[in-house]
């Protein structure tokens, strides 16, 4: 099946740092996500993104569309206490020729912990 | 706006018990999503519906696992009979139609299952 190879599985930064995290798949996506999951909950859609090449922001998040379309990064800046969470990149592409269902596949995230 | 709604939100009993989850999507996606993620595999699709037909079952671990989408606003995934190996949390996920626009999914908080 398809894979998403997500990178790093964890991350131990001080308060104020940059962080950069990224996905990578043999496989071409149509769509990539950008999830955050608190410790609890289901994971939160962060960023979508819908083109290749496309580089969109959310407040201190800003992620890309990778120009092959086999790839996607998410960068956060000037970290703070609550961005800890874990991180999922998931693509998304058609099952059918149709392209009227498709399948969402995930990373196995990565744990941000951001010391005060 | 009420977001996908998951019951119980906790789950614990013996093993050979039939356990059932509840999942209430958000009004008017078409599409909804049954996950279970652990910590070894991260988060699996389980089986996915489109204008509640069941379309791609095929993450379904086995026959103790079954799906049914009696109607527009809700879905159950049961177990039986249960095994330890089936503790995970299981979440529930909506979207809007597919297809080229590719809308994300949004997660209900899961359900933390322990079966004994």
């Amino acid at each position: 099946g398809q894979q998403l190879n997500q990178s790093p599985q964890s991350m131990f930064i001080q308060e104020g740092e940059d962080v950069s995290m990224n996905c990578t798949s043999s496989s071409i996506f149509n769509t990539w996500l950008w999830y955050k999951q608190d410790p609890g909950e289901g994971p939160v859609l962060l960023i979508a993104l819908y083109k290749a090449g496309e580089l969109t922001s959310n407040g201190r998040l800003t992620a890309q569309f990778g120009i092959t379309r086999k790839d996607s990064f998410l960068n956060i800046s000037a970290s703070i206490p609550s961005d800890v969470g874990i991180y999922f990149c998931a693509g998304l592409r058609p099952e059918n020729s149709g392209g009227s269902n498709y399948k969402l596949t995930f990373g196995k995230g990565t744990l941000l912990t951001v010391n005060p | 706006d009420a977001g996908v709604i998951q019951s119980p939100r906790h789950e614990v009993t013996e093993m050979g018990q039939e356990v059932t989850l509840r999942c209430k999507p958000i009004s008017g996606h078409d599409y909804l999503f049954w996950y279970r993620q652990t910590m070894m595999r991260g988060l699996e699709l389980l089986i996915y519906f489109n204008n509640n037909v069941p379309i791609d079952d095929s993450g379904m671990p086995e026959d103790r696992f079954s799906a049914k989408m009696p109607n527009a606003s809700f879905s159950t995934l049961k177990i039986q009979p249960s095994e330890p190996r089936d503790s995970a949390v299981y979440f529930c996920a909506s979207s809007l139609t597919g297809g080229i626009s590719n809308q994300p999914q949004h997660f209900g908080d899961g359900t933390r299952l322990s079966i004994l």
